[in-house]
């Protein structure tokens, strides 16, 4: 297995531009989840899915962000309109019951 | 107060030395997990443990729920094990899989 796949691997934008970040969980795995890291505040919560439903979007810090996992094989987090304080590293992670697998972040610049 | 508190947050050693990493919780949880952050961003899951010990090559992982304490043990370290090491617990009561993340505790092992 490839592992979790996020893409793209960086992105920079401007300010107010539509951001959308993608990922691919390991295949069989159940809860998806995406994370934002920041040096202020470290890994985040924003949102997990088990089996392709919402469980938990209490992280999302606004209506700017929306994610959505139409399929159990893909999810994104969507940011309109993005702002410079949106910069972070975003991780999506997957899991079965076991220990979390973790791909490799998307380094995002807002300007 | 943060609810998980790592020590310390720095920590340098040299090569061969013997590394323990220290979390301590104030909440209830149902599982803890100890991760790796490289210096490249990416995240590992090295360790969920809900009650006891477990032990991964170098590593062991320790866990005492009367305390709400957990460490993490490096035996013989080495360069490569140079990373950020963060301690996550799963809150009981919490919405399913919500982890809650310490700061981190970030390791530099010299040759």
């Amino acid at each position: 297995d490839a592992g979790v796949i996020q893409s793209p691997r960086h992105e920079v934008t401007e300010m107010g531009q539509e951001v959308t970040l993608r990922c691919k969980p390991i295949s069989g795995h159940n809860s998806l989840f995406w994370y934002r890291q920041t040096m202020m505040r470290g890994l985040e919560l924003l949102i997990y899915f088990n089996n392709n439903v919402p469980i938990d979007d209490s992280g999302m810090p606004e209506d700017r962000f929306s994610a959505k996992m139409p399929n159990a094989s893909f999810s994104t987090l969507k940011i309109q309109p993005s702002e410079p304080r949106d910069s972070a590293v975003y991780f999506c992670a997957s899991r079965d019951g076991g220990g979390y697998t973790f791909g490799s972040g998307t380094r995002l610049t807002v300007v | 107060k943060n609810e998980v508190e790592q020590s310390p947050q720095n920590l340098t050693a040299q090569e061969g030395e013997f590394i323990t990493i220290n979390c301590s919780y104030s909440v209830g949880i149902s599982a803890l997990h100890w991760l790796q952050q490289h210096p490249g961003g990416g995240i590992v899951s090295l360790f969920m443990l809900s009650s006891g010990k477990k032990k991964h090559g170098r590593l062991i992982a320790t866990i005492n729920i009367q305390e709400k304490h957990s460490s993490l043990h490096i035996t013989a370290s080495h360069p490569r094990d140079s990373a950020v090491y963060i301690c996550a617990v799963r809150v009981v009561g919490s919405s399913g899989d919500k982890l809650t993340f310490g700061t981190g505790t970030r390791l530099a092992v010299r040759p």
